[in-house]
């Protein structure tokens, strides 16, 4: 089954609003969280990130929420740009005996209208 | 800067047929993924390595084998293409598993198997 599901395919958010992506979990084993960021026809660039030992981190516009007991992270993206308009993969990973990976889940495609 | 170089960019392939995909990295580290992106599945992790000479099988690796031969290339091989391997392939590197630090994703690899 899918580890790390985002239920959303797509999001369309108005210019200057706040745009809410969801990602949940399965394995409670994993202890650290991500969200890239993806561009058609381009590779995926790590927006933020966060480790298991804390619930939250800002940077910029750019906030990750970690509820661990609910196995579910969202990003929240304040005052949204049509810039932002781009495929936001949420990834979990876990570290076992030194063989560490990284699951994604499906993606959400945001679009921020002007 | 991170570089992950990938080749071929883009491969048209017969089904049957022998393919394979490299990638090189030049940021000296120890870890290194094979992913598949395909519409409505996000990234799939297929094979990766944290060390030379030795490969991890992913979520999906049936149908492919990879190939370390040295720290700085990593490869994917498909013994015999299948139509449903159709897809865009990514290879990506990192430092730590991607656990504490991100990871760095090559060009991208657009495999059409006919």
């Amino acid at each position: 089954g899918q580890q790390v599901k985002q239920s959303s395919p797509s999001l369309t958010v108005q210019e200057g609003g706040i745009s809410i992506l969801n990602c949940d979990y399965e394995n409670d084993m994993f202890d650290y969280f991500a969200w890239y960021k993806k561009y058609p026809d381009n590779s995926p660039t790590l927006l933020i990130s966060v480790r298991s030992n804390v619930d939250k981190r800002e940077d910029g516009r750019f906030t990750v929420f970690l509820n661990k007991s609910g196995k579910h992270f969202s990003l929240h993206i304040t005052a949204s740009q049509p810039e932002d308009t781009a495929v936001y993969l949420c990834a979990a990973g876990l570290n076992q005996g030194g063989s560490a990976k990284l699951i994604f889940g499906e993606g959400t495609k945001l679009t921020v209208s002007s | 800067e991170a570089a992950v170089t990938q080749s071929p960019r883009s491969k048209v392939a017969v089904t049957g047929g022998k393919v394979t995909l490299s990638c090189h990295q030049t940021n000296n580290h120890d870890y290194m993924y094979w992913y598949r992106q395909d519409t409505g599945h996000g990234l799939r992790l297929i094979h990766y390595s944290y060390v030379a000479d030795s490969t991890e099988k992913g979520d999906i690796p049936d149908g492919y084998k990879a190939s370390r031969p040295s720290q700085e290339n990593f490869s994917l091989i498909l013994e015999l293409a299948s139509l449903s391997q159709t897809a865009v392939y990514f290879c990506a590197s990192s430092d730590a598993g991607g656990l504490t630090g991100q990871l760095y994703f090559g060009e991208g690899s657009k495999l059409t198997v006919l």
